[in-house]
């Protein structure tokens, strides 16, 4: 049971690219959600999804967009990347008893 | 809205001695109440949980009650070590719901 698992761990991005970030659960759980996690501020919802095929915006939105075409899987796109978009991301997961699983976060940097 | 208050940090303990990090809360309801922890370069994990008044939910040595009547659910240990060093996150979920709302997180430092 591997839980949470993220990729890549690092990216460093210039600005403009895009690119993936991928979010993997194997507990069978329906809610997914996106964070990012700034220096000295704690976390801040992006995107979230309540089961396949259902996704909704969070508080900080912008320049992100998600999938869930299967329950397993919830990527989190960067369109076009912005140095603001420097931060840690962790994706998470919840069943019925609500509590989150957290993956190991992918720590992106863009120049 | 929902929102979670803590305590701002950071909270500097000399090992040995005693924790207390404040938290209330506003909701609607009865939500469920939660401690994450984040130790560094890690993503959060569930510290202990509570889902109804005046349960206490423990784990490690740490302890919290959902307090309906202050809408404080405060995280507590009697002895901290220092590898209790890391960010406490208090957090809720509203019943029926999935989104999570969490505090600004409490950096507590353990000296030895």
């Amino acid at each position: 049971n591997a839980g949470v698992t993220q990729t890549p761990k690092f990216q460093v991005l210039k600005t403009g690219q895009s690119m993936t970030l991928q979010c993997a659960q194997d507990m069978n759980h329906e809610y997914m959600s996106w964070y990012r996690q700034d220096p000295g501020m704690g976390l801040r919802l992006i995107h979230y999804s309540v089961g396949a095929g259902i996704t909704d915006q969070g508080e900080v939105p912008n320049g992100y967009n998600v999938s869930r075409s299967t329950t397993e899987d919830f990527p989190l796109r960067l369109l076009s990347a912005a140095p603001s978009q420097t931060s840690v991301y962790f994706c998470a997961s919840s069943g019925q008893a609500r509590e989150q699983y957290f993956g190991p976060g992918t720590r992106l940097t863009v120049t | 809205g929902n929102s979670v208050t803590q305590m701002e940090g950071p909270v500097t303990l000399s090992e040995e001695a005693f924790l207390t990090i404040n938290c209330t809360y506003t909701a609607t309801g009865y939500p469920s109440l939660f401690w994450y922890v984040q130790y560094p370069g890690e993503g959060l994990q569930l510290l202990l949980k509570a889902t109804k008044a005046d349960d206490k939910g423990s784990n490690k040595g740490f302890e919290a009650t959902y307090r309906k009547e202050t809408t404080s659910f405060h995280l507590e240990k009697g002895s901290v070590q220092v590898s209790d060093s890391a960010v406490y996150f208090c957090a809720l979920t509203n019943p029926g719901g999935f989104k999570t709302i969490f505090g600004a997180g409490t950096r507590l430092f353990v000296k030895a």
